[in-house]
């Protein structure tokens, strides 16, 4: 099975910190995401990759940036933490064709005081 | 505009008394439906993919359809296990749209 793994569950940070959420795959998937989700809202998309040091903006890109040096891995970074960003933040990957399955990891919980 | 919306938002149900979920959707060329599970604190894990319009999925107590509109989650007999929050999306070219979900409680 795919695996997705976040490695921070639970976060608490200060308002003004810089924050790396971290997510590794293991099955060779090209394309990864990074998700928000709130009580209400759904899930929203931050950003995605599609392909090594690639990335597209999703739908609330602000406040947020990535990196993907390799494939495997794709970090998600908050300049500078406000408390808006408290959040449950989702990573997922999909193999680019075929099956279009996102497999989510099992999500990290980030409060900013 | 691509939309996805889910009903009832919660939903408690009887150990034993079947039900059904809905998904509304509305989105410009749909590449597939996805149904998840998510248990509080944890990720969404999938549970089935559908395609087209008349297709169906099964497993266990748990019956996926779809329709041009709409999907149903159906679930038969439930037992409190299957308490959780049911996802639905609907996948456009990359992004997916996702639904609030519909928080079941299945009472012993």
């Amino acid at each position: 099975d795919v695996k997705v793994t976040q490695s921070s569950r639970y976060l608490v940070k200060r308002t003004g910190e810089k924050v790396f959420l971290e997510c590794v795959q293991d099955m060779d998937h090209e394309n990864m995401f990074w998700y928000r989700q709130d009580p209400g809202l759904g899930l929203r998309l931050i950003y995605f990759s599609y392909d090594v040091k690639m990335k597209e903006k999703g739908d609330i890109p602000e406040g947020y940036s990535v990196s993907r040096e390799k494939k495997e891995r794709f970090s998600l970074i908050l300049e500078s933490a406000s408390t808006n960003q408290t959040s449950m933040y989702l990573c997922a990957s999909r193999v680019s064709s075929g099956a279009n399955v996102l497999t989510f990891g099992a999500g990290s919980r980030l409060t900013v005081l | 505009e691509d939309q996805v919306t889910q009903s009832p938002e919660a939903l408690r149900l009887q150990e034993g008394e079947s039900s059904s979920l809905n998904c509304s959707y509305t989105v410009s060329g749909l590449r597939g439906l996805f149904w998840y599970r998510q248990d509080p604190g944890k990720g969404p894990e999938f549970l089935f993919t559908l395609y087209s319009a008349g297709e169906e999925k099964e497993k266990e107590r748990l019956k996926a359809t779809l329709t041009k509109k709409e999907s149903f989650l159906h679930i038969t007999a439930p037992k409190p296990e299957d308490s959780a929050t049911y996802l639905c999306a609907v996948q456009g070219t990359y992004k997916y749209i996702f639904g609030t979900g519909t928080r079941l409680k299945v009472l012993a």
